[in-house]
């Protein structure tokens, strides 16, 4: 079945520590995308790459990095410069990257800090 | 700028009652809209979406939307609750120029029996 993987589905993070969350399609999507998501805030942007080694910052992307060397795959890390981490982060993917285009989204990873 | 807001954070319906959850738009082009599911700890699910083809959209699980440019408005309809669609909805605008979506805040919705 094609579709959107995340892993860890928990990860908790120690003060100082950086962690990194997986997300791999096999949708054959050349666009990808991570989300915050927080309670009462909706969804917000962290960073969205169209094409491999190519990626843009979005609205939040302060205290977070990525990489897209593959195309199946785009990890974001959380950095120890992000105060604020405890959220569940969603990943997404679509296909050309079109307005009309529909993200298809992973189940998503809850962090914790500890 | 594009922007989206969902009225009411919490909506509750009796079983078999009908749904509404609201959703207005502000965009300067023609917009592309989206309505998507959230289950507990789960990733979102499409229920369908609006790219200037017909008005009235119908999605999954028996849902429909219609797109009034005059109200900028894309509300979420079902005729007849059900348990199961007790979820978070979301309403999201494609933005102009790029592949980014704008999301509403959300509506909780809670199905009574």
């Amino acid at each position: 079945d094609g579709g959107i993987t995340q892993s860890p589905k928990y990860l908790f993070r120690k003060e100082g520590q950086n962690v990194t969350l997986s997300c791999e399609q096999n949708l054959n999507h050349d666009a990808m995308y991570w989300y915050r998501q927080d309670p009462g805030q909706g969804l917000r942007l962290i960073y969205y790459s169209q094409i491999v080694n190519d990626f843009q910052k979005g609205d939040i992307a302060e205290g977070y990095s990525v990489s897209r060397e593959k195309k199946e795959s785009f990890p974001l890390t959380v950095t120890s410069a992000q105060k604020n981490p405890t959220a569940f982060y969603l990943c997404a993917s679509s296909g050309s990257g079109q307005r009309a285009e529909t993200q298809y989204f992973g189940p998503g990873t809850r962090l914790l800090v500890l | 700028a594009q922007s989206v807001t969902q009225l009411g954070s919490h909506v509750s319906v009796s079983e078999g009652a009908l749904v509404l959850l609201r959703c207005n738009y502000s965009s300067s082009v023609p917009p592309y809209l989206f309505w998507y599911v959230q289950y507990p700890n789960q990733g979102l699910q499409l229920l369908l979406k609006y790219t200037s083809a017909a008005t009235l959209v119908k999605g999954i699980n028996g849902f429909e939307a219609e797109f009034k440019k005059s109200e900028t408005s894309f509300h979420l309809t079902k005729p007849s609750a059900h348990m199961s669609d007790a979820a978070e909805y979301f309403c999201a605008v494609s933005e102009s120029g790029t592949y980014k979506y704008i999301f509403g805040t959300g509506t909780r919705l809670k199905v009574l029996a």
